[in-house]
């Protein structure tokens, strides 16, 4: 079974607005990870939090972690025509990673 | 600098035949694992290979097996196919540290098993 779960499924935004995705998990994580996934390509690394950190930034996107609430937050500032993909989040135990179902977000331009 | 690289890109199949898939990871990292990704769906952890030996099994049968060569490429078998195997299947490289082994993953872009 899945450990991360996004929400929402589904996100449609117009360019220039942010995005906001949320990430819950179920078990003690070593950290956490977003990816994103264009239709039909791999996933790409997008940001990693350790479970000792509490934000992160990196360009557009900030991340959040609450590991009381075992909650994660993604998001994207500003949004592009180009941001359209899927995102997952993925938690980190031993050296297993799980990931999400993914949320589908489509910005239009 | 190549990236991770899998191949083929596209295959397809009937059920009960056996199958590999294969996978070079990116310069300079030595885990390799696979993801079964179906359609909508998130990846799914196959197994984890590290110094040629599987070091984590996700909740896959014994029909899923790897291998990994003393150069860190690896491959995915499954036998006996069916049906339900059609996915996209995804390998990821990272590299370990003696710092930890949870480091960022490189993956390649897939092959797409299709099972007639």
């Amino acid at each position: 079974s899945q450990q991360g779960e996004e929400d929402p499924q589904a996100l449609s935004i117009q360019e220039g607005e942010n995005a906001t995705m949320n990430c819950s998990y179920k078990t003690s994580i070593n950290n956490l990870q977003w990816y994103r996934q264009n239709s039909g390509r791999g996933l790409v690394h997008l940001i990693l939090i350790r479970s000792n950190e509490r934000e992160k930034h990196s360009g557009r996107l900030r991340v959040t972690l609450d590991t009381s609430k075992k909650s994660s937050s993604l998001l994207i500032t500003a949004s592009r025509a180009a941001d359209t993909a899927s995102y997952f989040c993925a938690t980190t135990g031993g050296f297993k990673t799980i990931f999400g179902a993914g949320t589908r977000l489509f910005v239009k331009a | 600098d190549a990236g991770v690289t899998q191949s083929p890109t596209h295959l397809i199949k009937t059920r009960g035949q056996q199958v590999t898939l294969r996978c070079s990871p990116k310069s300079g990292h030595d885990t390799v694992s696979w993801y079964q990704q179906a359609l909508g769906q998130g990846p799914q952890f196959i197994f984890q290979y590290y110094e040629e030996e599987e070091r984590q099994r996700g909740n896959f049968p014994d029909r899923f097996s790897g291998h990994q060569f003393p150069n860190y490429s690896s491959e995915l078998n499954v036998n006996a196919l069916l049906l339900g195997d059609s996915a996209l299947y995804l390998c990821a490289s990272s590299s370990s540290t003696t710092a930890g082994f949870n480091q960022p993953q490189h993956f390649g872009d897939g092959t797409r098993l299709s099972i007639l």
